[in-house]
């Protein structure tokens, strides 16, 4: 099976922008998480979406949302983008039903640069 | 709230040393616990979990943890290290059965030396 695909790999954005990056998970899997890592906070969970629905939600400002398609393909946008909106955004998906086993996948990660 | 503490930012070992790197975690419930290694410039792979059963589990790499419920403890080994081990790694846990959200540690940098 394909992994988890992550687009684009790197972007470079100015403040004030907004960005919409996407993920597509490992076939079959309905659950897809984010995470924000920055050296200085180190990995922060954003947010999950089951079924076209977020199901669980980090603490992080408005500027930051997501959501989900039929196909469980997910993006996230960042609005009025900052400077410390730098950072690697990962992507990781899961089964996530019944006897499902917990584990998440990883993307490689969108490398995400505000200047 | 749960939460992850990994001892030391920074582990540095000799090809062939023990690895041992260190995770406690914080829950009021029983909680589901994880390794992940993050190689440069790429994401996080999965090392091994334990959700029940066993407290020993054993992952890829020849990596095993341990659970350990009265010190709240997830250390990772390794008997022999070998220079591909080099990466950051992180430990994580999750307390709600089927929820997808790791709380994750700070990582630990593991250097091997020749």
């Amino acid at each position: 099976k394909a992994g988890v695909t992550q687009t684009p790999r790197y972007l470079i954005k100015t403040r004030g922008q907004q960005v919409t990056l996407s993920c597509s998970p490992i076939s079959g899997h309905r659950s897809v998480s984010w995470y924000q890592q920055t050296p200085g906070q180190g990995l922060q969970f954003l947010f999950e979406y089951f079924s076209e629905t977020q199901r669980n939600k980090g603490n992080f400002p408005g500027r930051f949302s997501g959501r989900q398609f039929s196909n469980s393909r997910s993006e996230m946008n960042v609005s009025t983008l900052e400077l410390g909106d730098s950072a690697l955004y990962l992507c990781a998906s899961s089964l996530s039903g019944q006897g499902a086993s917990y584990e998440q996948y990883f993307g490689p990660g969108t490398r995400l640069t505000v200047t | 709230a749960q939460s992850v503490t990994q001892l030391g930012s920074h582990v540095s070992v000799s090809e062939g040393a023990l690895v041992l790197l260190r995770c406690n975690y914080s829950s009021s419930v029983p909680p589901y616990l994880f390794w992940y290694v993050q190689y440069p410039n790429q994401g996080l792979q999965l090392l091994l979990k334990y959700t029940t059963g066993a407290t020993l589990v054993k992952g890829i790499n020849g990596f095993e943890a341990e659970f350990k419920k009265s010190e709240t403890s997830f250390h990772l080994t390794k008997p022999s290290a070998h220079m591909s081990d080099a990466a950051e790694y992180f430990c994580a846990v999750s307390v709600i059965q089927g929820a997808q959200k790791l709380v994750f540690g700070q990582g630990t940098r593991l250097t091997i030396n020749p």
